[in-house]
């Protein structure tokens, strides 16, 4: 079955310090993952995906497929990256439909 | 940069009475989906429609539920007889062909009462 774990609910760390929120994933086809971000009271944006092998406001996220990981790396975490961090799965078995981990929360303190 | 926009962005209801919640998706886009998240948890597939037909729903997504692409330009859930455990946030997406990621609309927040 294809799921998301993200095994953190809240990631709390100080202004400056590393950043990495975890992912993993079940999926038993090629996957395509996904992070998406949604700062206080605002829509879920996309923030990165593993085929772009970009890096957006700092973020990156490597793909391991031999541990099954998608996880979100910042070296140095700045206020305005509080927010809820969702890793998704793009199955496309199902039309395009993404399944969503639970989320972290992460918190940056001055 | 174009946007899915969503109305209302809260709304309140009775237990028992229907509610619609429209979404406006990005205009040349193909695929078309709702979301949810009850409060304090993960967003959860509900439906997607493709083709002006429904080609994936969850679980959650019984009888009471209910999606149309009524004029070519919104789409619209409707919750036939809402009840208490609705109340969540609701979330319309659409994408475009060779998927490279939702845009997601701003939400609708229902609260049943």
């Amino acid at each position: 079955a294809q799921r998301v774990t993200q095994p953190e609910k809240l990631l709390s760390v100080f202004k400056g310090a590393p950043v990495e929120l975890k992912c993993n994933y079940s999926y038993s086809g090629s996957p395509e993952l996904f992070w998406y971000v949604q700062y206080s009271r605002q829509r879920l944006q996309l923030l990165l995906r593993h085929i772009s092998r970009e890096s957006i406001k700092g973020f990156t996220a490597d793909l391991n497929k031999g541990e099954t990981s998608f996880h979100l790396k910042k070296p140095f975490a700045q206020e305005e990256d509080s927010a809820m961090y969702y890793c998704a799965l793009h199955f496309s078995g199902g039309y395009n439909k993404l399944i969503f981990g639970a989320g972290t929360r992460l918190a940056v303190h001055p | 940069e174009p946007e899915v926009t969503q109305t209302p962005s809260h709304q309140v209801t009775q237990m028992g009475q229907e509610v619609i919640l429209r979404c406006v998706p990005i205009s040349n886009h193909l695929y078309f989906y709702w979301y949810r998240q009850i409060l304090g948890q993960k967003v959860e597939f509900l439906v997607s429609f493709y083709n002006n037909e429904i080609s994936e729903k969850s679980e959650i997504f019984d009888d009471q539920f209910s999606v149309e692409r009524p004029d070519g330009s919104n789409f619209t859930l409707k919750i036939r007889s809402t009840k208490l455990e609705d109340s969540a946030m609701y979330f319309c997406a659409s994408s475009g062909q060779g998927y490279n990621g939702y845009t997601f609309g701003s939400g609708t927040r229902l609260t049943v009462v």
